[in-house]
């Protein structure tokens, strides 16, 4: 059982566009964090939401965490080809210190 | 600051074969993790250290492989015998002090078991 489901699993699209990346679970998380991943690397951290409703930017990244801590969203304006890469969420469970990855979504973004 | 460093960065063996990757982490960091990342999945942590004390090893097939962290600084990771669905990314992760802290990810080692 995936306790983070990440949506899309995949998005390909074009340079200038708006998207969405969606992680959403049954848990309640204390936390959220956002990765990006590009191949040959490992994740390097974008963002950590920890309040239930909590709104961050970051450039065009906007990141939302849900008022009961169980989903996050991110959301991306222009999208430039510099943004292609493996978004990862992850979080430790309520009580817990150990991160809980999602799958992923593969974003490639197309001049 | 250096980040942390992993090697090989590739690696391929047969199965039944030992192999052993090496972290050296981010200086200072008492945290040390090796997650699992299997292709088209997100990372599993395999164990974390404290220092040189073994925190979470729960998730480790401790049958087949083996950590140790001498020192409280760098740290192996050991597979033997290695079977084919071992083939993945492994990466090596540090803290300053412990989950509640940011982690700092290597560039990982990709094995292939044939």
């Amino acid at each position: 059982t995936q306790l983070l489901e990440q949506s899309p699993q995949f998005l390909s699209i074009q340079e200038g566009e708006n998207l969405t990346v969606y992680c959403n679970s049954s848990s309640v998380f204390s936390s959220l964090q956002w990765y990006r991943q590009e191949p040959g690397e490992g994740p390097v951290l974008l963002v950590t939401v920890v309040t239930g409703g909590e709104v961050k930017k970051l450039k065009r990244l906007t990141f939302q965490f849900g008022d009961a801590r169980k989903d996050s969203s991110l959301h991306i304006t222009a999208a430039q080809p510099g943004d292609t890469g493996l978004y990862l969420c992850a979080g430790p469970l309520l009580g817990s210190y150990q991160l809980t990855f999602g799958k992923g979504t593969k974003l490639s973004v197309i001049p | 600051e250096a980040g942390v460093a992993q090697s090989p960065r590739y690696k391929i063996i047969e199965k039944r074969q030992s192999v052993a990757f090496w972290c050296n982490p981010i200086s200072g960091h008492a945290t040390l993790y090796w997650y699992q990342q299997i292709l088209g999945q997100g990372p599993k942590l395999l164990i974390q250290f404290q220092n040189n004390g073994v925190v979470d090893d729960s998730q480790l097939p401790k049958d087949r492989f083996s950590a140790e962290r001498l020192k409280g600084v760098d740290s192996t990771l050991k597979i033997q015998p290695a079977k084919l669905e071992d083939s993945a990314v492994y990466l090596c992760a540090s803290s300053l002090r412990d989950p509640r802290g940011t982690q700092y990810f290597g560039p990982g080692t990709r094995l292939l078991v044939l």
